[in-house]
Formats: C-alpha cells, structure tokens, sequence
C-alpha cells in the first residue's frame, strides 16, 4: 500500500520557466512533509519542507504547497534551472513515528537550457 | 564535515555469499534508518533504530538484519544474499525530531548474481 504516491515518473521543462511537481498521500496522519532532491551516484538531500498546520512554505526559488483537504502537496520552482535536473522524492511522517519518513516514488526532473 | 559514511559504494556478489554494508554518522543522531531504491517504487524502509539497541522492521525487512550496538554505527547484514537484492541501498541518520528529516549517506549498489 503505497502512501505516498508520486504519479508522474519524469517531467520536462524549458530553463526559465516553472516546474510543478506533485505528490499525492493518503494517510490523514501524516502532517509533516519534506521534498529531497537527488542526483545520480549521491544521496538524497534534504530541499525544503512543511508543517501540516501551513498551507505554503517558501526558499528561494523553490515554495511547497499543502492542500490538507485534497491529501495533496506539490513543489514549485521558479524559476528553473539545468542544474535542478534531478530525482525529487516527496517524504512523510507523522508525530507518532517519530523520525520515520515515508516516500514516494520519486520524479525525474529534467530542465533543458 | 557532518556525514553518513556507507561502505562499499559498490559490491558485486554471489547468491548465498554472507555480506555486510556498513554505515557510520559523526553526528550524534539518534535515529538511523536503512533504506533501498529500485526503478518505479521508490525509497523503501528496510530498517530503523531509534536509539541504541533498539531496532525495528520497516516496510521490507525480509532477508535482512541490523545492529546498533554504538551509536554511530547502523551495519545492514545479508546473510543469504538473492538476486531479487540487488538494488541501490542507503543509510541514513536524523535527530530524534528534526525538521530537516535525514542526512543520508552516498549509497550503496549491490549486484548479487
């Protein structure tokens, strides 16, 4: 049963413009979520996050939005870079597993200058 | 410099061949977790350690094994490796609650033939 569910495997886009990925849950517990970004032969990093008791959180370029009632949250980055290109993960967790992330399957990102 | 340290980065092995990855943090975190990576499903939780001593299974615990006799040492036992194994394996390491989930380690690609 997968909970955290990351429809689309790849994504597109041109340099400059926006990127949108999206992560959908199903676990009305979870309420913290974090995005990762990978690149190959490295290991996840940690990019940004929220709390289940906001509806939008911003760094830079990169803002995550939740929408609590849809059990959907997704990562905006503006703009695009060829350096995003990259896997991005979308986690879970919730207060009463304390640590334990749960993760989506992951986007390909792939910006083209 | 504040990291995970996985060895090796890459092994090839025979079906049945104990091995052993291991796993280390310099960063005092209490929380350790084991995860894999295969095409189209994601991060999956092999296992995790709350602290000291204390382990528990994740989403894919079979044919595997931890320790957590130190703090800073999480090693993934395969005492009987399989091919349906190999895969792309990471450890990682948080505090107990953090708001930037975990700092995972370079990973591991293991081939069992």
């Amino acid at each position: 049963d997968q909970q955290v569910k990351q429809n689309s495997p790849s994504l597109s886009v041109q340099e400059g413009r926006i990127s949108i990925l999206n992560c959908d849950y199903t676990n009305s517990m979870f309420d913290y979520f974090l995005w990762y970004k990978k690149y190959p032969a490295e290991g996840p990093t940690f990019l940004i996050s929220i709390s289940s008791i906001k509806d939008k959180n911003e760094d830079g370029r990169f803002t995550v939005f939740l929408n609590k009632s849809a059990k959907h949250l997704s990562l905006h980055i503006v703009p695009s870079q060829p350096g995003d290109s990259a896997v991005y993960f979308c986690a879970a967790s919730d207060e009463t597993s304390g640590s334990r992330l749960t993760f989506g399957e992951g986007t390909q990102l792939t910006v083209n200058p | 410099e504040a990291q995970v340290t996985q060895n090796p980065r890459y092994l090839i092995t025979v079906t049945g061949k104990k091995l052993t990855v291991t796993c280390s943090q310099n960063m005092n975190h209490e929380y350790m977790s084991w995860y894999r990576q295969d095409p189209g499903l994601g991060l999956r939780q092999i296992y995790y350690s709350m602290n000291v001593e204390v382990t528990d299974k994740g989403d894919v615990p079979e044919g595997y094994k931890v320790s957590r006799k130190e703090k800073r040492n999480f090693p993934l036992i395969l005492e009987s490796p399989s091919p349906n194994q190999t895969s792309l394996y990471f450890c990682a390491s948080s505090l107990r609650y953090s708001n930037y989930g975990y700092t995972f380690g370079s990973g591991t690609r293991l081939t069992v033939v």
